[in-house]
């Protein structure tokens, strides 16, 4: 069965400093991979993502993510994390060639300290 | 360009009460999806509308839940008769045509519905 795991409920970073949320998967083909980020009374917006091809990622706001398919791992990072990203982060998977079947995990909240 | 809009943004009812929901997509988008979202939790899909037909109301709890699509557009989702677990957040969302499909949804803001 198709899973998505976010290991990390909470996470609490300083401003300034670097950010790595996790997200693992479990799929019988490599699927479609996404990062979506929940501000506070926000609906869900699209940060990045993965089909194919470069294996790293660039998406709005600064994020970046890595696809390791040996890993089943899909981490969302940032090198310098601004106040204004403190949301909750979801990661989410789609099967090849339907984007309508999404498979989200139970998401990261993010803290930043000043 | 409009986003997609739902309303209420907060419901409170007591269990057993009715309750409704209704959502607008972006302008051109034939596909509408209704999620419910517990409490620390990602959204689950509950039905998936292309333009009027449901193609996909696996997860919808039909005894209690039921949603349409009246003319491909708007949607309303109705909880009847409400269970304390029905509390969460209804999320509807978005997206185009296959054609033009680029794997985002569009998320409205949500509806949070908290059932005494």
């Amino acid at each position: 069965a198709q899973s998505v795991t976010q290991p990390d409920i909470h996470i609490t970073v300083s401003e300034g400093a670097s950010l790595e949320l996790r997200c693992n998967y479990s799929y019988g083909a490599t699927p479609y991979l996404f990062w979506y980020v929940q501000s506070p009374g926000q609906g869900l917006q699209l940060l990045l993502k993965y089909f194919s091809g470069d294996t790293l990622v660039q998406g709005i706001k600064g994020f970046e993510a890595e696809f390791k398919r040996s890993q089943s791992s899909f981490n969302l990072r940032k090198p310098s994390v601004h106040w204004s990203d403190a949301a909750e982060y979801f990661c989410a998977v789609a099967p090849l060639y339907n984007f309508n079947k999404f498979y989200f995990g139970s998401g990261t909240k993010l803290n930043v300290k000043p | 360009e409009a986003g997609v809009v739902q309303s209420p943004r907060y419901k409170i009812i007591e269990k057993k009460q009715p309750v409704a929901f209704w959502c607008n997509p972006i302008s051109g988008h034939n596909t509408l999806y209704w999620y419910r979202q517990n409490l620390g939790q990602g959204p689950e899909l509950l039905i998936r509308y292309e333009n009027e037909e449901a193609v996909d109301d696996s997860q919808l709890p039909k005894d209690r839940f039921s949603a349409e699509r009246l003319k491909g557009v708007d949607s309303t989702l109705k909880i009847q008769p409400a269970e304390l677990g029905d509390s969460a957040v209804y999320l509807c969302a978005s997206s185009p045509q296959a054609e033009v499909n680029t794997g985002e949804l569009f998320f409205g803001e949500g509806s949070r519905l908290t059932v005494l």
